[in-house]
Order: C-alpha cells, then sequence, then structure tokens
C-alpha cells in the first residue's frame, strides 16, 4: 500500500509568522497530488491537485510545490493568520489505482496564534 | 458549487444496531467514496462506487456494505455496528475525468 506522510505532525505559529510543511510518497506511477484544508466543523475543502514535476501553485497567501522525482511536496503560507488553523492534508493518486483512488497522510494541524 | 451532504452530523447507536448513513450530491458526479478518519490516522476508504448500482471495496471494508441505486446517493451500511466502528465518517465525490473531490461535512458516529 502506497504510504503518504507528512510533517510536522502539528505546528504552532504566530500571527504573522510564514510557515511550510512537507509531504512524503513513493515517486514511482504517479498520477496526482493533492492538498486539502480540513477546518473543525467543515469539509474539506479542495487547495490544490498538481500533476507534473516543478509544478507551483499559488491561491493567496498559500502556495504549493511539486517534486515528482524524488517524491515530495511543500506547502507554504506566507503570514499566518488565525484563520489559517486548520489540519492540512496531503492526497496521493497513483497510476495503475481506480479512479480517484486517493491515499492521505495523517494531517498537518496548524494553529496560528493571534 | 458541489454540495456533498450527509444525513446527519453526529450519531449515537447502540452496538449490533444497523445503521445507514446516507451521502447525497448535486453535481452528478459519476464517483462517490467513503472515508473513515481516525484521531492519528489519515483518512481511509472504506467502499467507492463509479456508477450506479457499482462498488468497489477500500482499505478497510471489514464490517460495511454499501449501496448505490441512484447517481446522487450513497450510502454506507453497518450491518452490526460495533464500538470499533465509533468514527468520523465523510462521503465524498467526483466527476469522471475531473481531480477533485468534493466532501461533505462528516458524521460522528458514536457505537456504545
Amino acid at each position: 500500500i502506497l504510504n503518504v506522510e507528512q510533517s510536522p505532525q502539528s505546528l504552532h505559529v504566530q500571527e504573522g509568522d510564514s510557515t511550510n510543511f512537507t509531504c512524503s510518497f513513493p515517486s514511482s506511477n504517479f498520477y496526482a497530488l493533492h492538498w486539502y484544508r480540513w477546518e473543525t466543523a467543515k469539509s474539506p475543502e479542495a487547495l490544490f491537485v498538481m500533476t507534473l514535476n516543478g509544478d507551483e501553485k499559488k491561491k493567496g497567501r498559500i502556495s504549493a510545490t511539486l517534486n515528482t522525482k524524488e517524491g515530495y511536496s511543500y506547502l507554504y503560507i506566507k503570514g499566518s493568520q488565525p484563520e489559517d488553523s486548520a489540519t492540512y492534508l496531503c492526497a496521493v493518486e497513483n497510476y495503475g489505482g481506480s479512479q480517484g483512488n486517493l491515499i492521505f497522510g495523517k494531517g498537518t494541524k496548524l494553529s496560528v496564534k493571534p | 458549487d458541489v454540495k456533498v451532504t450527509q444525513s446527519s452530523r453526529y450519531l449515537v447507536k447502540r452496538t449490533g444496531e444497523k445503521v445507514f448513513l446516507e451521502c447525497v450530491q448535486d453535481m452528478d458526479h459519476e464517483n462517490m467514496f467513503w472515508y473513515r478518519q481516525d484521531p492519528g490516522l489519515g483518512l481511509r476508504l472504506i467502499y467507492f462506487s463509479y456508477d450506479v448500482k457499482m462498488k468497489e471495496k477500500g482499505d478497510i471494508p471489514e464490517g460495511y456494505s454499501v449501496s448505490r441505486e441512484k447517481k446522487e446517493r450513497f450510502s454506507l451500511i453497518l450491518e452490526s455496528a460495533s464500538t470499533n466502528q465509533t468514527s468520523m465518517y465523510l462521503c465524498a465525490s467526483r466527476g469522471s475525468g475531473a481531480y477533485e473531490q468534493y466532501f461533505g461535512p462528516g458524521t460522528r458516529l458514536t457505537v456504545t
């Protein structure tokens, strides 16, 4: 079974700090990588889907990069705000799997203190 | 906006009861999924369906079954609930050929 690792498990930062976390995965048979943000009492919300090596995506203060050859993705948050507090999930999809089957990491829980 | 709804946010059931968790999506998506989420673990796939009346086992199907009689509705069934099925259950849907999965808000099930 494909293993997706996220680090750190949790992170506490001050408002205004920039932060980043990592998602690692086996690089063979890679198809796509997904980042989700999951706020308490809400549905997980898709942030990015990336497929190509070297992909970089940005949405406001949040950006992500992808290295499929070495099997990792970084998620960056610039100038963290309290509303960024959430669990950030990484999920990987492989060739050969059934369509849409995502393997999720355990998540990184971010807390931003005002 | 895609909307995925789940029948209950919180549910408390007794051991041995038959439990139905319902999920409905309004975007005509072919693919639907049931996950469970437990502390310290990632989301784990229980079952998925890629078309009406079609279903496939995910990584942890034991103790569960599913039903997809209509395209928009995907039900998860716990035939005889057990305490180790206490968990957060999330439903998701995805269009054919699309990347994104859209999630419902989750049902927190407690089996006592």
